[in-house]
């Protein structure tokens, strides 16, 4: 099945540094998603992006729409160690099916 | 309150039994969804239904069969369960088909011995 391209895979970084990912594709699309997925949870939507350019914060979370409509980029300013989980972008296409193509995930570990 | 859930959060079977996962939200959402997550954390698209209509079948084998008996709830059910089938499930759930924001439930681990 078709996947998005997540960079990068894992990052080991210490408290109080900020974070970037980001999420590519080779389709446009005209929704993108950022989830945290915690180890025996559900992924939990954190940011929702609707138009290209447009920049969503939530907390010290920030994500941005690519205005290619093409990527999606999410930063974590100060980290803590709650911050640690798997990170997941998603896109939805509205045409055909609407359906969700999910990034591979960036893996995120904080040292205290 | 518990927007998406799933029962059971743990299913643990031998090989070629039936098994069924339910799905629930209270949400109020007409679109809902059934992933796997592999080993590797890849999250796949398996079904999703509107008001009842099945939307997406991603190439799923004919063994999995998905179940829809009102908007709020979608059940998963598996027959002669192979080892290839061991994964997380997961439910999820959004406002329509383009309704965007799409929320998950706790997921259901399946271990196939």
């Amino acid at each position: 099945g078709q996947q998005l391209n997540q960079s990068p895979q894992s990052m080991f970084i210490q408290e109080g540094e900020d974070v970037s990912m980001n999420c590519t594709s080779s389709s446009i699309f005209n929704t993108w998603l950022w989830y945290k997925q915690e180890p025996g949870e559900g992924p939990v939507l954190l940011i929702a992006l609707y138009k290209a350019g447009e920049l969503t914060s939530n907390g010290r979370l920030t994500a941005q729409f690519g205005i290619t409509r093409k990527d999606s980029f999410l930063n974590i300013s100060a980290s803590i160690p709650s911050d640690v989980g798997i990170y997941f972008c998603a896109g939805q296409d509205l045409r055909g099916t609407y359906k969700y193509i999910f990034g591979t995930g960036t893996r995120l570990k904080v040292l205290a | 309150d518990t927007a998406v859930s799933q029962t059971p959060k743990y299913l643990v079977t031998q090989m070629g039994n039936d098994k069924s996962i339910k799905c629930e939200q209270n949400l109020g959402h007409d679109t809902m969804y059934w992933y796997k997550q592999d080993s590797k954390k890849f999250l796949k698209i398996m079904f999703s239904y509107n008001n009842k209509e099945l939307i997406i079948n991603e190439t799923v084998p004919n063994r999995f069969s998905p179940k829809s008996p009102d908007k709020a709830h979608l059940n998963l059910h598996i027959n002669s369960l192979e080892l290839g089938d061991s994964a997380v499930y997961f439910c999820a759930s959004s406002q329509d088909l383009g309704g965007r924001e799409q929320y998950f439930g706790p997921g259901t681990r399946l271990t196939v011995t």
